[in-house]
This record gives C-alpha cells, structure tokens and sequence, in this order.
C-alpha cells in the first residue's frame, strides 16, 4: 500500500515570495490534515478536510495561507506571501473517516523562509 | 485550554535499558490518548492508543496507561533497542463536531549499543 506523498520535500524561498506543496493521501482515504511543525514543537493542525470540504480551518492563516482539495483526493497548501516565522516542516497525513485519530502522515515538505 | 506536556529531551539509553517517557495532558471531557513515533527520515506513525481511562495500550513492547486521576499517559519499555532511536509524541484526540489530534512538543530518544 502507497503511503502518503507530498512534494516537494525541500524548498527554500525569500520572505514575500509565494510556495504551494502537494499532498496524495492514502487511497480511499477520505479525511485529509495539513500540519505545521515548528522547529522543537508538536505539529499544530493547520486545516482538515473531509472530502473535498473544509471542517477545520480555525488555525490556518487565511491572510496569507490557502488550500484546496479537489475532487476529494490530491491537496495543495500555499502561502503567499511568506514570512520569516513560516520556516518550519509542513506535514500531510489522511485518515479513513471511521478512524480520524490513526492519521497516516507523509514524510513532509521543510520550508526555510530566509 | 486542551494541551499536552512531554518530557523535555533528548533522553540518552544504553540499550537493554529501562524507558519511561513522561506525558500529561489537560483536556475537557473525556479525550483518547495516543503515541506517535518518528523514525529518522519518516513519517510520523501511530504506536499505541487508549481510548478511555485505566486502559492500556500496548505494541512493539511499549505501554502506556491512560491514567484520568493524574492525567498521565506515560510511555514504558523494559529493554529499549538501538532502533527504538526516534521521536516520540504524544497526543489528546479530541471529540465534539471534528475529530482532531493535539500534540505534544515530542521527546528524541537515543539508544546507544
């Protein structure tokens, strides 16, 4: 079984520039959460989404971050502009709706914001 | 609020050695516990859960006990291995509307021959 992907898993840009990351979830998997996880923190859910709805966006930063998932599979998370305090790793995990706790987390994009 | 404190680290071991990772967590209602692990160069996976208090989650050799009257959820093992070496979090699953996960700020584990 394919776990979850994402892409890219490095990328470093200037403060003000724009980044988006992909994220293909567990086949069959309905629910899909990006995290951020800050250097020596926990990752802190930034969105969730069941299909291609949106349940939790309560800590995402909508002046600067969005995200999409269409047709209920594949995910993008951009940030447009980036800030210095967005520096972290960005991580995609899927779960099945039945089990939203056992999330299968993909192996996450670093982004350095220099 | 709803939080989880671990254990600062990195906790060294020689390996066969006695673990203990300590959690605790603050929460309303009744949350399910769990264990997340992160080998080096992985993603992070699930090790162990417990869903309601004085149960005990169990894998690999690790335990942890959901305990309500401490609000603990420590991770144990008697003999770690040298691929035990990881990072360990823990984690409230909150219920309500949307499930979420609510982590801890992780524990590195090094286990040296």
């Amino acid at each position: 079984e394919a776990g979850v992907a994402q892409s890219p898993r490095y990328k470093i840009i200037e403060k003000r520039q724009s980044v988006a990351f992909w994220c293909n979830p567990i086949s069959g998997h309905a629910t899909l959460y990006w995290y951020q996880q800050i250097l020596g923190q926990g990752p802190k859910l930034l969105i969730q989404f069941q299909n291609n709805g949106v349940v939790d966006d309560s800590q995402l930063p909508k002046d600067r971050f969005s995200a999409e998932r269409l047709k209920g599979v594949d995910s993008t998370l951009k940030i447009q502009p980036a800030k210095l305090e967005d520096s972290a790793v960005y991580l995609c995990a899927s779960s099945l709706w039945t089990s939203p706790y056992e999330q299968y987390f993909g192996p996450g994009t670093r982004l350095t914001v220099t | 609020g709803n939080s989880v404190t671990q254990m600062e680290g990195p906790v060294t071991l020689s390996e066969e050695a006695f673990l203990t990772i300590n959690c605790t967590y603050t929460a309303t209602g009744y949350p399910s516990l769990f264990w997340y692990v992160q080998y080096p160069g992985e993603g992070l996976q699930l090790l162990l859960k417990a869903t309601k208090a004085d149960d005990k989650g169990s894998n690999k050799g690790f335990e942890a006990t959901y305990r309500k009257e401490t609000t603990s959820f420590h991770l144990e093992k008697g003999s770690v291995q040298v691929s035990d070496s990881a990072v360990y979090f823990c984690a409230l699953g909150l219920s309500g509307g949307y499930n979420k996960l609510i982590f801890g700020a992780g524990t590195r584990l090094a286990v040296h021959p």
